[in-house]
């Protein structure tokens, strides 16, 4: 059984088009989270919810939106994709309320988008 | 502001000792974190110290200090399975409480 599984794994697509990205955990977590990787394995937040609310939503382009349907679930959509766009994105998940609860996040196998 | 250092890259040979250090600087601390990433793979969760010392989980082991601010991810027993980047990681205690993770280090195991 999978805890965090996205989809798609690979996107190949051209600069301007509109792309979707889901993920979904099964590990029963309050918290989810989006990270973009970079070519240098720079991983930078990108957006979290708790329970379906928005926490965390850092200087992203707001050609970015996630969308959280439920807890299990965070996807996130890209309008008008950049070149700069190309990374690799990573759902991950958490239980707070715990000692090092945030601290210890499960991580999706990660989607590489690359846009031509 | 947050920040993290640790060496963008060790090398080591099989069957050894290999300590990988993060220094960290923060406006508030709850502990430190150790990831592992395979190319191509996923980060994954290793340790997280939040009192000072030592903790060991089989080959690995991960310390830490906090009043000198550093860390340290402890490999023993090298396996080439273990090359890897590992990524230190600390909470941010400010407004988003988001998980900031350090550059990385390229541990490459040689035989």
């Amino acid at each position: 059984d999978t805890a965090v599984s996205q989809t798609p794994k690979y996107l190949v697509t051209q600069m301007g088009n509109d792309k979707s990205i889901k993920c979904e955990q099964n590990l029963g977590h309050d918290t989810m989270y989006w990270y973009k990787q970079d070519s240098k394995k720079f991983l930078k937040i990108m957006f979290s919810y708790n329970n379906k609310e928005l926490i965390i939503n850092e200087t992203v382009p707001n050609r970015f939106s996630p969308k959280s349907p439920d807890k299990a679930h965070l996807n996130l959509h890209i309008n008008s994709l950049e070149l700069g766009d190309s990374a690799v994105y990573f759902c991950a998940s958490s239980q707070g309320g715990l000692a090092g609860g945030e601290e210890t996040q499960y991580f999706g196998p990660g989607t590489r988008l690359l846009v031509l | 502001g947050q920040s993290l250092e640790q060496p963008s890259e060790v090398t080591a040979v099989e069957g050894a000792i290999v300590q990988i250090n993060c220094t960290y600087q923060t406006s508030g601390f709850y502990g430190l974190s150790w990831y592992q990433q395979h190319d191509g793979g996923a980060p994954t969760f290793l340790s997280y110290n939040a009192l000072d010392g030592l903790e060991e989980t089989g080959r690995f082991s991960s310390f830490l200090s906090r009043s000198d601010s550093y860390g340290y991810l402890l490999l023993q027993e090298l396996q080439m399975k273990d090359s890897a980047s590992y990524f230190c990681a600390v909470r941010d205690m400010g407004n988003t409480d988001k998980l900031i993770f350090g550059t990385g280090t390229r541990l490459q195991v040689f035989p």
